[in-house]
C-alpha cells in the first residue's frame, strides 16, 4: 500500500504558467487537504474536500483551484503561478472518523521564478 | 479563526527529558493533534487528544486541557533521532486542522 503519493517531486516554474500538482491516495479516505508549508508561518490549508464531488476554500485559497472527481485523486492547480506561490505543498487525508487522523504525501517543492 | 502558539526553539541533551507547550484560542474545538516532522520530510502522526488529561504512548506522552487552552507534548528519554519539528495542530468542527508554526528540536549528545 502506497498511501498518498504527489507528483511531481519538485518543479522550478516560471511566473505566469499554468501548474497542477498531483495527489492520489490508495486508502479509501473520504476527506483531502491541500496545504502548504513555508518557513515560520507553519502549514496553512489551501483547500479541502470532505468527499468526492464536494470542495472548501480553506485559509489561502486564492490563486489555487481544486476538483474532486473521485475519492482516490485531488489535484491543485495554479492557473498562473506567482513567485510569492513558492513553497512546499502537502496534501493529506483522512477517513473523518472519530479520530480523525490526518496522514501526509511526501510533499511538492515548487519554485516560481 | 484558530490562534496556536508554540515555541520556535528548544535543545536537549540526549536521554533527557524535553516539554513542548502549545496554548490555543479557537471558534471551535473538536480535539489536538501532534505530528513530528523531520527537515524535508513530511509531518508523521504522534498523539491526539479529546478529552482533559495526559496521554502516554511509549516515550511519548501528551496533555490537554480545554478549560485553559493548554497542550504539551513530553519528550522523554531523548535520542538523537527526535531532533526534528514538532507541530501543534487543532481540529475545529468541520474537521479541518490549523497547525501552530512548529518547535525546532534541537538534540545534542
Amino acid at each position: 500500500i502506497a498511501g498518498i503519493t504527489q507528483a511531481p517531486t519538485s518543479q522550478i516554474l516560471a511566473a505566469g504558467r499554468r501548474m497542477t500538482l498531483r495527489c492520489t491516495q490508495d486508502m479509501r479516505h473520504n476527506a483531502m487537504y491541500w496545504y502548504r508549508q513555508d518557513l515560520g508561518l507553519g502549514l496553512r490549508l489551501i483547500h479541502y474536500s470532505n468527499t468526492a464531488g464536494t470542495t472548501g476554500k480553506g485559509e489561502v485559497p486564492d490563486g489555487y483551484s481544486v476538483s474532486r472527481a473521485n475519492t482516490d485523486d485531488f489535484p491543485l492547480t495554479l492557473a498562473s503561478a506567482v513567485p510569492s506561490q513558492t513553497s512546499v505543498y502537502f496534501c493529506a487525508s483522512s477517513a473523518r472518523g472519530a479520530a480523525d487522523t490526518q496522514y501526509f504525501g511526501p510533499g511538492t517543492r515548487l519554485t516560481v521564478l | 479563526g484558530q490562534n496556536i502558539d508554540q515555541p520556535t526553539e528548544m535543545t536537549a541533551t540526549e536521554g533527557a527529558i524535553v516539554q513542548i507547550n502549545c496554548t490555543y484560542q479557537t471558534s471551535g474545538f473538536n480535539g489536538l493533534f501532534w505530528y513530528q516532522q523531520h527537515a524535508g520530510e513530511a509531518p508523521t502522526f504522534l498523539s491526539y487528544n479529546v478529552l482533559d488529561g495526559l496521554e502516554e504512548k511509549g516515550r511519548f506522552s501528551s496533555f490537554l486541557s480545554r478549560s485553559k487552552g493548554y497542550s504539551y507534548l513530553l519528550l522523554k528519554e531523548l535520542q538523537m533521532k527526535d531532533s526534528a519539528s514538532y507541530l501543534c495542530a487543532v481540529r475545529d468542527g468541520d474537521y479541518k486542522l490549523s497547525f501552530g508554526a512548529g518547535t525546532t528540536v534541537t538534540v545534542r549528545a
